[in-house]
Parts: C-alpha cells; sequence; structure tokens
C-alpha cells in the first residue's frame, strides 16, 4: 500500500516555465489537497478537492491550477513559475471531506524557481 | 478560524515525558483539536485529535482542558525519534481547511 505518491521529489524551473506536480493515492480517499511550505513557516493550504470533478481554492491558490479527473489524482499545475513559487509541496488526502478524519501526507517535492 | 499558540521550541530528554501546550482561546464548541508533527524532511504524520474528552492511542495523549482554552500533547517516553516540530491545529467540524501554524520544534537529547 503506497499511500500518498508524489512526482517529482525535485525540479528546477526557469521563470516562465511551466510544470505538474503529480500526486497520487491508493486509498480510495475521496479528500484530496496541495500545501506548500517554506522555510521556517507551516503549511498553507493551495488547493483542495472533495472529490473527483470538485476543486476550490485554500489561502495561497494564486499561480496554481488543479483539476481531478479521477478519484486517484490531483495534479497541481504552476503555469508561468515565479521565484515566489520556490517551496517545498505537498499532497495530503483523506478518507472524506467534511470529515474529522486522519489527514495522509506525501513526502514532498521541492521546487526551485531561478 | 480559530488560532492557536505554541511555544516556538522545546527541549527534552530521552525516556522521559515531554508536554506540549496549545493555548486556543477562541475555540468554538465545534472544533476539533488536531495535533500533527513534521520529522525532518519528511511530510506532516497525523498523532492525534479530540473535541472535549481526554484522548489515548499508541503514539501520544491529549489532554483536553475543561473550558478547551487549552490542550496538552502528552508524549510518555520521548525517543530520539520524536524530534520533529508538532503542530496544534483547529479545525471545525465538517471544515476542509486544516490551517498550520509554526508549531513546536521538539528536540530530544541522548
Amino acid at each position: 500500500n503506497a499511500g500518498v505518491t508524489q512526482t517529482p521529489k525535485f525540479q528546477v524551473l526557469k521563470t516562465g516555465q511551466s510544470m505538474t506536480l503529480q500526486c497520487a493515492q491508493d486509498m480510495n480517499h475521496e479528500y484530496m489537497s496541495w500545501y506548500r511550505q517554506d522555510p521556517g513557516m507551516g503549511l498553507r493550504l493551495i488547493h483542495y478537492s472533495v472529490g473527483a470533478g470538485i476543486t476550490d481554492q485554500g489561502e495561497v491558490p494564486n499561480g496554481y491550477n488543479v483539476s481531478r479527473s479521477t478519484t486517484e489524482d490531483f495534479p497541481l499545475r504552476l503555469l508561468l513559475a515565479a521565484p515566489s513559487q520556490t517551496s517545498v509541496y505537498f499532497c495530503a488526502s483523506k478518507l472524506q471531506g467534511g470529515s474529522v478524519g486522519e489527514l495522509f501526507f506525501g513526502e514532498g517535492s521541492r521546487l526551485t524557481v531561478l | 478560524d480559530a488560532k492557536t499558540t505554541q511555544p516556538n521550541s522545546m527541549e527534552s530528554n530521552e525516556e522521559e515525558p515531554v508536554h506540549l501546550p496549545c493555548n486556543h482561546s477562541t475555540i468554538s464548541g465545534t472544533d476539533y483539536i488536531h495535533w500533527y508533527r513534521q520529522l525532518p524532511s519528511q511530510g506532516p504524520e497525523y498523532v492525534i485529535h479530540g473535541l472535549t474528552s481526554n484522548v489515548n492511542n499508541r503514539m501520544a495523549s491529549l489532554a483536553i482542558a475543561e473550558d478547551r482554552k487549552s490542550s496538552t500533547l502528552i508524549l510518555h517516553r520521548a525517543t530520539l525519534r520524536d524530534a520533529a516540530v508538532y503542530y496544534c491545529i483547529l479545525n471545525q467540524g465538517g471544515s476542509e481547511k486544516l490551517v498550520f501554524g509554526k508549531g513546536t520544534k521538539l528536540t530530544v537529547n541522548p
């Protein structure tokens, strides 16, 4: 049971480039989310999804797009990367939206934008 | 969302109990208290959560004050592996948004 899998683990981009961070879970969780973590800071919610076809914005959604075409996958897209998006990104999932259950996190994707 | 206040850092010795405090004076009746921890270079992991009553699991205990304005995460015997940043989070029942603060960095001395 792999849990939450993020790829790539490391990525370097140039300003203005685009890329997609992949997140997949094999626990049949309805709820998935993306957080970013900057040095010395807690995690900030970017976008989340309570099920296939449903997405919503978190605290810091600007510069990021998401879609949820399947239950298993929740990719995060950066269309025009900026140095301010240099961060560590975490994907997380839980059984259902609206529940207080345990949130499972991936190992993170470290992104550097030059 | 109601806010939490935690000390920036704490130290403990191996095999001793650790009490990590969290103040949440503006907690509402439907806010659950969650604790997560983040080991170095890893994603956060769930530790425990509760609403009103004290809770125990294999990792830790959660003691909630009677007025619910504060809580304490208790690690009964700290190990070196418990060195991490511990986050105390309030989650309104049904809310989709867990808001992480800066947490408490726990150092465990051998």
